[in-house]
């Protein structure tokens, strides 16, 4: 048990629908990241959030993706007008010490 | 040139031998670097961190960083059927630490 838990696990939607995925940190911790993995490659950035600032956005990260840290602890992703492409697993994890980062177990979207 | 690079594999080698894996980087500013296991269907899961050029052991995994050769390599000894996965290796990048991936090695130990 990493301490992040990510809901859904899994979603299935149909192109154009608009997705959310939350991420939540057991206890506080200062930064947070979302990746996105796709079917044979390492992780990629999308983005990260010290506290509530949202501090960096990957050149992946279009304008139908949004994310959110209200209060410092738990976040939110959205994509809006879902494509095929968008379809991956995407990854919420949070640094520890030593800039060590822990992954949570990751929601897995399909869009058809 | 990608910004992290692993040889995909896979790479299979007998039950009890030692596994090595490889990853090279582009960035020589580069000061942290770590060794992600990831199952088919899971997500990563943090095996190893190294910070100092050398050599880093805990159990049965080694970690070697050579930052003069931009080169990371993670070493198994005693190499397990249940160490059959696919090994990520991510460089820290810049001050935000954010983690760039290369695409994973997949190792397959035979019984």
């Amino acid at each position: 048990d990493t301490g992040v838990s990510q809901d859904p696990r899994h979603k299935i939607t149909k192109r154009g629908q608009n997705v959310t995925f939350r991420c939540d940190p057991i206890s506080e911790h200062n930064r947070l990241y979302w990746y996105r993995q796709t079917l044979g490659q390492g992780p990629e950035f999308l983005t990260y959030f010290q506290n509530e600032a949202q501090l960096e956005k990957s050149r992946l990260l279009s304008d139908r993706f949004s994310a959110e840290r209200p209060k410092g602890s738990f976040s939110t992703l959205e994509i809006q007008r879902t494509e095929q492409g968008d379809s991956a697993m995407y990854l919420c994890a949070i640094q520890g010490s030593s800039e060590t980062q822990y992954f949570g177990p990751g929601t897995r979207l399909l869009v058809l | 040139q990608k910004e992290v690079e692993q040889n995909s594999g896979p790479l299979s080698v007998p039950e009890g031998a030692i596994a090595s894996l490889n990853c090279t980087y582009s960035d020589r500013g580069s000061q942290s670097f770590f060794w992600y296991r990831q199952y088919s269907g899971k997500s990563p899961e943090l095996i190893m961190f190294i910070y100092s050029n050398g050599d880093k052991e805990d159990g049965r995994f080694t970690a070697q960083l050579n930052k003069a050769s931009q080169y990371v390599s993670l070493l198994i000894r005693d190499s397990q059927p249940s160490d059959s996965a696919t090994y990520l290796c991510a460089v820290g990048w810049g001050n935000t630490g954010k983690l760039i991936f290369g695409q994973g090695t997949t190792l397959q130990v035979k019984p």
